[in-house]
């Protein structure tokens, strides 16, 4: 079965440009998160969807971020403008909603970096 | 804020040795505890998991302890083998039909030697 599949898995950018990451859930999950990994403040959620609807994007950082999910199978998490200090790993996971408490299946991740 | 603080941040161990990585959180309404394993690489994975009704869970060589009037708990690794080097995240959410975030703590980079 194939897992949760992000692109792109590296991503070199220059400060300023617009940034897209993508996700597409494992099928039959129709809850979606999206997290990022830095050093310093470890996984950090961002967004998450439940039934494509977003649920609560209280962790986007600010109105650079946004995240949609058009339908069941695909998800953007979008940066414009891109800084420096968005230079982290970026994770989609998903899971069943309501499913088993606390079991996310992540991505391999999409790592940005922003000079 | 920090809401699940974890320690230690790395933690090198020789094979076949215990290695304990402590976990504290602070908000009691948390009511399920899992631990995700990752490879460099790679996404996190959920390895093992605990409610606050029981003191410790175990499955293979991995346990899981819990205090819950001291707000901590914390995963042991029994025999650690080079397999078992990654990093190692607790977390906490609270129950909600569907509607749980998870709240991660920062990680420990575990090396296990020969």
């Amino acid at each position: 079965d194939a897992g949760v599949i992000q692109s792109p898995r590296h991503e070199v950018t220059e400060m300023g440009q617009e940034v897209t990451l993508r996700c597409k859930p494992i099928s039959g999950h129709n809850s979606l998160f999206w997290y990022r990994q830095t050093m310093m403040r470890g996984l950090e959620l961002l967004i998450y969807f439940n039934n494509n609807v977003p649920i609560d994007d209280s962790g986007m950082p600010e109105d650079r971020f946004s995240a949609k999910m058009p339908n069941a199978s695909f998800s953007t998490l979008k940066i414009q403008p891109s800084e420096p200090r968005d230079s982290a790993v970026y994770f989609c996971a998903s899971r069943v909603y309501r499913g088993r408490t606390g079991e996310l299946f992540f991505g391999e991740g999409s790592r940005l970096t922003v000079l | 804020q920090q809401q699940v603080k974890q320690s230690p941040q790395s933690l090198i161990v020789q094979k076949g040795g215990i290695s304990i990585i402590n976990c504290a959180y602070e908000n009691t309404a948390f009511d399920y505890f899992p631990w995700y394993q990752q490879f460099p690489g790679k996404g996190p994975a959920l390895l093992i998991a605990i409610r606050p009704d029981v003191s410790e869970k175990k499955e293979g060589r991995f346990t899981i302890s819990f205090n819950k009037s001291a707000k901590q708990f914390s995963l042991h690794i029994m025999d650690s083998q080079p397999g078992d080097s990654a990093t190692y995240f607790c977390a906490a959410t609270i129950s909600n039909f569907g509607n749980e975030k998870l709240t991660f703590g920062t990680g420990t980079r575990l090396t296990i030697i020969p």
